[in-house]
């Protein structure tokens, strides 16, 4: 099983360029999220979709952008890269329902803004 | 808003010894989810356990349990008979029940020695 699959695993990009982490589950869950892990600390999150279509917010959105055209793929686009966004950015997805709401991570994408 | 709060920066055991890991949470929703996570040194996130706030058992997951006090608003993470696998960082966590928009705490090191 694939699982969560998130592309590329490592990525140093240029202040003010432009990129997409791309990311693919293939268990059909509905729910699918992006949380960002800096350096010594806990994840936060960017962004989430409850299902294709419906993207919202979360703890740290500024500087990202999601679409969510699919149930399968849940891109995160950066836009205008500055240092801040230096970290490691994992995406994850979720049952629907059920009271466990278990995440299943992806890999994780280490990106450097330099 | 949620917070969680793990005071252990780092923790050290024997092998087969057991070791609590601490979690105090905050929130004044009234139905939640409180999870650990595990990531070792490769740098993915492994889910540990889960623990509904009406759930009126502590879970436990082969020697992974959570001791969940309420009213005192802890979700401590108790490993028993320590191996060296399982040193790693440890991640106490919260969300809404059904779906998981996590909230991280900033870890817990935990050292198995020999």
């Amino acid at each position: 099983n694939a699982g969560v699959t998130q592309t590329p695993k490592f990525r140093i990009l240029k202040i003010g360029q432009s990129m997409t982490l791309q990311c693919a589950q293939d268990m059909n869950h509905n729910y699918m999220y992006w949380y960002r892990q800096d350096p010594g600390m806990g994840l936060k999150l960017i962004y989430y979709s409850v299902g294709a279509g419906i993207t919202d917010k979360g703890e740290v959105p500024n500087g990202y952008n999601v679409s969510r055209s699919t149930t399968e793929d849940f891109p995160l686009r950066l836009e205008l890269a500055a240092p801040s966004q230096t970290s490691v950015y994992f995406c994850a997805s979720s049952y629907s329902t059920g009271d466990d709401g278990e995440l299943f991570f992806g890999e994780g994408s280490r990106l450097t803004v330099l | 808003a949620q917070k969680i709060t793990q005071t252990q920066p780092g923790m050290f055991v024997q092998e087969k010894e057991a070791v609590t890991l601490d979690c105090t949470y905050d929130t004044s929703d009234p139905s939640y989810g409180l999870f650990w996570y595990k990531q070792p040194s490769s740098g993915e996130m492994i889910f540990l356990i889960y623990q509904g706030s009406y759930d009126q058992q502590n879970a436990t997951e082969g020697r992974y349990s959570l001791n969940f006090q309420k009213a005192r608003k802890s979700a401590n993470l108790v490993i028993s008979a320590s191996q060296l696998g399982d040193s790693a960082m440890y991640f106490c966590a919260m969300g809404p029940p059904g779906y998981s928009t996590l909230t991280f705490g900033k870890g817990t090191m935990l050292l198995v020695s020999p």
